[in-house]
């Protein structure tokens, strides 16, 4: 099955910095890449997503891009802020992500210091 | 945009009852939901899949006669935790796939805390 390794475990940036965040997956059929941001207690939203077909997609401070071939996609966030803070996790899926779920990363605890 | 609810946010049981979960689609209908398990400061584990109409799909190493889940309607999946034990505390999330469009974006709850006791 697919297995989706995320870096680093814990970010700690300071405010206004950029931050990224990045994943690596293990099965080539993947085709669909989303990213979701975790707050305390809290059901994942997800943030921004990314299909195989494209190589770069941006959604005002964030952004995500996409490297096929060497199965890697990461999390840019630009001029960050205090809300920023949470726990953000990278997902793989081959089917979509509507029919077979998501494999998730081990999540990432970004810390945006003031 | 899809919202999908859960009920309850929290529950707190005695070791040997059951509890009962459920995931609402509440403005769209979902062929299939999904439920995880995710356990303090840890990723998502997908526990299985549920179809409306069909038995679920579950993950390995997931006991499907201590989960029950059950998806009578296009909008309901019910998570049951029988014979709850003190492992089996957990946060649960449920997401939920937009029937007929195509776009596959799945919608997840705000999840349910069990502790149980």
């Amino acid at each position: 099955g697919e297995n989706v390794e995320q870096h680093p475990s814990t970010l700690s940036v300071q405010e206004g910095d950029s931050a990224v965040i990045k994943c690596t997956y293990s099965d080539s059929a993947s085709n669909y890449f989303p990213w979701y941001k975790q707050e305390l207690g809290k059901g994942p939203q997800l943030i921004i997503d990314i299909r195989s077909n494209v190589g770069e997609k941006k959604d005002q401070r964030i952004a995500v891009t996409l490297n096929k071939t060497a199965k890697h996609f990461s999390l840019h966030i630009t001029e960050t802020q205090p809300e920023d803070s949470a726990v953000y996790f990278c997902a793989a899926s081959i089917t979509g992500g509507g029919a077979d779920g998501l494999t998730f990363g081990k999540g990432t605890h970004l810390i945006i210091q003031p | 945009g899809a919202v999908v609810s859960q009920h309850p946010s929290r529950v707190i049981c005695k070791s040997g009852t059951s509890v009962k979960i459920e995931c609402r689609s509440l403005d769209f209908q979902a062929t299939t939901m999904f439920w995880y398990r995710q356990f303090p400061k840890q990723s998502l584990m997908l526990m299985a899949t549920s179809n409306e109409g069909s038995k679920a799909t579950y993950e390995q190493g997931v006991e499907k006669d201590k989960f029950l889940i059950n998806h009578a309607s296009l909008t309901l999946s019910t998570l049951t935790v029988t014979s709850a034990h003190p492992e089996d505390s957990s946060f649960y999330i449920c997401s939920a796939s937009l029937a007929g469009t195509g776009a596959n974006v799945l919608t997840f709850g705000a999840g349910s805390r069990l502790t149980v006791l």
